[in-house]
């Protein structure tokens, strides 16, 4: 299976900031990357799908970047309902799908 | 839009089985494919398996392989998650969801609380 690893684990930050969170893949998933935001009680949102495609609905200061093995999530400007978990997801391989272990996002 | 919607919270006793189901509504039901992923408490997200209704084929993750049976009902537009001989660390909250182009979950159920205890 190919192993995600997500880099911080958690991170604080305050609102305005601009945060940006890492995933790397354990093998070339060329850009079969997805990007999700997670909230206690709430289903998982996609936010970004072939690892820099910007899922409709979803707000403009999300963006993803990186192909092989290397990935960022950014958000540009954060904004109170951003604090939650997000995980990348590689589908290159799909079968299975993986997750990473999840970047928890706190108010500092 | 598409719309998925779960059946409601289980408790079941250790050694026994849960089935969870995914209703949905919107778009084509027999040319999706449905994915379950759990989050355990404290855990983060895990993929579990998933199924291709039109062509009645399912795959699993090695893990869930011989414990976990997904199934779909066409004529009802509901696909079926049961895991047997449960134990308590199969307590969690069960997703179904969409898969789409690139293998990416756009539409997620609302989530099934499983838990197993004695």
């Amino acid at each position: 299976d190919i192993q995600m690893t997500q880099s911080p684990s958690s991170l604080s930050a305050s609102v305005g900031d601009r945060v940006t969170i890492s995933c790397r893949a354990s093998q070339s998933i060329s850009s079969y990357l997805n990007w999700y935001q997670h909230k206690p009680g709430k289903a998982p949102k996609l936010l970004i799908y072939a690892a820099s495609s910007l899922q409709s609905g979803v707000p403009s200061r999300f963006s993803g970047s990186g192909s092989g093995t290397d990935f960022t999530l950014t958000i540009s400007s954060l904004q109170p309902e951003d604090f939650a978990t997000y995980y990348c997801q590689q589908s290159y391989s799909s079968f299975p799908v993986t997750f990473g272990q999840g970047t928890r996002l706190e108010i500092k | 839009q598409v719309q998925l919607v779960q059946s409601g919270a289980e408790v079941k006793k250790p050694g026994s089985s849960v089935k969870v189901s995914c209703k949905a509504s919107g778009g084509t039901f027999s040319t999706y494919t449905i994915s379950w992923v759990r989050q355990a408490p404290g855990q983060g997200l895990e993929w579990m398996g998933r199924i291709i209704p039109i062509l009645r084929i399912a795959n699993y993750a090695q893990k869930f392989q011989g414990r976990v049976t997904i199934t779909a009902d066409k004529s009802t537009s509901t696909a079926y998650m049961e895991v047997s001989s449960l134990r308590s660390e199969d307590t969690a909250v069960y997703y179904c969801a969409r898969e789409s182009g690139y293998h990416k979950n756009d539409y997620w159920g609302q989530g099934t609380l499983v838990t197993v205890s004695s």
